[in-house]
């Protein structure tokens, strides 16, 4: 089973600044998610791919990186965007989440 | 309009047994990549089974033996058995339809608590 290691466990960042969340794979992955959970919802996709934005998601948030480590970032921070971020891979069979980072209001 | 509406959490003593539905609408179950998807209070989320349309299904180590993920084609209705309930099942337990033939979660549901204990 491939883990996936998230890092930082929280991030505090002020409204209007970027963000840069980091997810690393036990070993090397070619498919990789992003999702965001708010309190009391269920997780909603952002990227797929590593870096294809889901329909309806803003272009601030990009995707990046390849192999064992990837990065989501958010620019210009909206008070929405505060929220729990997972990263999950879809190599194979079982996909595995990161433990999420959280990111709140600095 | 895709929904997901799942049914059938509540309160088990260990060693019990649930059977949760997910009423599906807009879509046919029978004809995507359908799964459950777990996750225990303060946790990050975790992949419980899987049905592919052809019928293939897969189980997490954790629940191999004990939890069965079935559908009814003429209800496109999603199901998970789940017998011999342990403490460390109590989890929201969430319906998914996936991307194409991709392990990734296009649509969820609201989920529904299933809690496991004496």
């Amino acid at each position: 089973e491939i883990v996936m290691t998230q890092s930082p466990a929280t991030l505090s960042v002020s409204p209007g600044e970027r963000a840069t969340l980091s997810c690393r794979a036990s070993q090397s992955v070619t498919n990789l998610a992003w999702y965001q959970q708010k309190p009391g919802q269920a997780p909603r996709l952002l990227i797929s791919g590593a870096s294809n934005r889901a329909t309806g998601v803003p272009a601030r948030f990009s995707g990046s990186g390849s192999g064992t480590e990837f990065t989501l970032t958010i620019t210009s921070l909206q008070s929405e965007d505060f929220a729990v971020y997972y990263c999950q891979h879809y190599n194979n069979w079982p996909p595995t989440f990161g433990q999420g980072t959280k990111l709140e209001i600095k | 309009e895709v929904q997901l509406v799942e049914s059938g959490g509540g309160l088990v003593q260990p060693g019990g047994s649930l059977r949760l539905s997910c009423a599906a609408s807009g879509f046919s179950v029978s004809a995507n990549y359908m799964g459950w998807v777990r996750q225990a209070p303060g946790k990050g989320p975790e992949w419980v089974s899987i049905i592919h349309s052809d019928g293939r299904m897969y189980d997490a180590e954790s629940v191999k033996g004990r939890f069965a993920i079935s559908r009814d084609d003429s209800r496109n209705t999603l199901f998970l058995q789940m017998n011999n309930l342990r403490a460390e099942d109590t989890a929201v337990y969430y319906c998914a339809r996936l991307i194409a033939s991709y392990y990734v979660v296009g649509y969820w549901g609201q989920g529904t608590l299933v809690t496991v204990s004496s």
